[in-house]
């Protein structure tokens, strides 16, 4: 199965707000509401943002948000800051006992 | 707080084994499901395979004929093996827990720091 789509970089001014897609098919993203977000900052470990699509994990900021609509999941960022600059990634099940990443995404705080 | 910390090797020759053990501090091993994952700039973020609560192995299914997954409840440690590895295989691999709140939940909580597996002869 072919990774989830993210564009490549996404950018913005601090205190503006930026989306990031995460595109799949109906047989992951359409049809599970398994996505799940992640941050990573250079040399760290992934950071889990948003699970089960639209929820927070104890102790993330209610700046950082997720939607999913068809085949496609969001993740928007409110009130960017410096601290936000890093790569995303998007992550779904995929059916079968599999799941798929996406490619990642870099944002860069302007 | 529960920490994961990824322990093994970091060079391996080509059609070796690569082995792997994730050890698990601060909470039990038995009550979440435990995951492999590895990172490579070619094929980014690639999910291995997981060992969950029940015992039950599930893995990638590129992957399932050269993974193997277990559990050392006695050690709180759970482990990877990886056979005939190539330089394709050469990734930063981490461990990662799955709450397992609802089955098998697809999200990964906590997460080691990650170990650099190079494969070269």
């Amino acid at each position: 199965q072919s990774a989830l789509t993210q564009p490549a970089s996404v950018s913005g001014s601090p205190g503006q707000s930026i989306t990031i897609s995460c595109t799949g098919t109906s047989s992951n993203i359409g049809f599970y509401n398994l996505v799940s977000w992640y941050q990573q900052h250079p040399g760290k470990a992934p950071k889990l943002m948003i699970y089960e699509a639209t929820k927070w994990p104890s102790g993330v900021s209610n700046r950082f948000s997720g939607s999913k609509s068809g085949n496609t999941a969001s993740l928007t960022i409110s009130g960017l800051q410096a601290e936000d600059e890093a790569h995303y990634y998007c992550s779904s099940y995929a059916g079968g006992g599999t799941m798929l990443f996406g490619g990642g995404t870099k944002v860069t705080v302007l | 707080q529960v920490q994961l910390q990824e322990s093994g090797p970091g060079l391996v020759k080509p059609s070796e084994t690569l082995s792997l053990n994730c050890t698990i501090s601060g909470g039990s091993i038995s009550r979440y499901d435990w995951i492999w994952i590895r990172q490579s700039a070619e094929k980014g973020l690639e999910w291995i395979g997981r060992f969950d609560k029940s015992g039950v192995p599930n893995i990638n299914p590129s992957l399932r004929s050269r993974v193997s997954v277990s559990m050392d409840t006695s050690k709180n440690e759970f482990s990877l093996k990886l056979t005939y590895v190539t330089a394709a295989d050469t990734a930063i691999y981490y461990c990662a827990r799955d709450p397992g709140s609802h089955g098998h939940d697809w999200y990964f909580d906590v997460w080691g720091r990650g170990t650099l597996v190079t494969v070269s002869s």
